[in-house]
């Protein structure tokens, strides 16, 4: 199986000021045959089901503010969030399909400082 | 209005069977892969299964195989978990989810399953 393992677990930011939360697969989720990563990144808040953010690992999803963004190569990826608002307080999962079983980051809950 | 709405959640006992529903709406339900995924509450996110858009590829997570059954019929464009033999750590929130291009691009709200005696 792919271990997804994100950092740091919890993370305090200031409004206005960039978050970056970091996310390792233990093994490539690059696809040679078309050079996709095969990550996305997800945004639950407390009652909800997960919202996607970014797909392909740096593809923003239809709606998704422009503060946010993802990169990162075939074994690190990264989410910024680049001007912290309110209504970013939520955790944020990374989870890779490249391979079965699909797997998830253990989650990175991101507060206001 | 584009929509995946779970049912069918509850108690069961362990041992116990349920069956969860998904109903989509929206969209054209036959072309996509379908997915269950559960959550513990307060825990993360755990994948269950899988299946393609005319049933015919189906895939298990090796904590669920031989319980567990996905399904689906694309004439009432709804989603199908049987769960079987369900033990305490089956207990979590069961999401209905669309696999899209690139991400589980839609969530539904979740049905709650509690496996207890």
């Amino acid at each position: 199986d792919i271990v997804m393992t994100q950092s740091p677990d919890s993370l305090a930011v200031s409004l206005g000021e960039r978050a970056t939360i970091n996310c390792k697969s233990s093994q490539s989720i690059l696809n040679s045959s078309n050079n996709k990563k095969y990550l996305a990144w997800y945004q639950q808040k407390p009652g909800q089901p997960p919202k996607v953010l970014i797909f392909w690992a740096a593809s923003r999803a239809s709606g998704v503010p422009d503060r946010f963004s993802g990169s990162g190569s075939g074994t690190d990826f990264t989410l910024t969030i680049s001007s912290l608002q309110a209504e970013d307080v939520a955790i944020y999962y990374c989870q890779q399909f490249y391979s079965l079983p699909y797997t998830f980051g253990q989650g990175t809950k991101l507060e206001i400082k | 209005e584009v929509q995946l709405v779970e049912s069918g959640g509850g108690l069961v006992q362990p041992g116990g069977s349920l069956r969860l529903s998904c109903a989509a709406s929206g969209f054209t339900f036959s072309v996509y892969w379908m997915l269950w995924v559960r959550q513990v509450p307060g825990k993360g996110l755990v994948w269950v299964s899988r299946i393609n858009g005319d049933g015919s590829s189906i895939s298990y997570a090796d904590s669920v195989k031989g319980r567990l059954t996905i399904s689906r019929d694309n004439a009432k464009n709804t989603l199908y978990l049987q769960m079987n033999s369900l033990r305490a750590e089956d207990t979590a929130v069961y999401y209905c989810v669309r696999s899209g291009d690139g991400a589980f691009d839609m969530w539904g709200q979740g049905t709650m399953v509690t496996v207890s005696s």
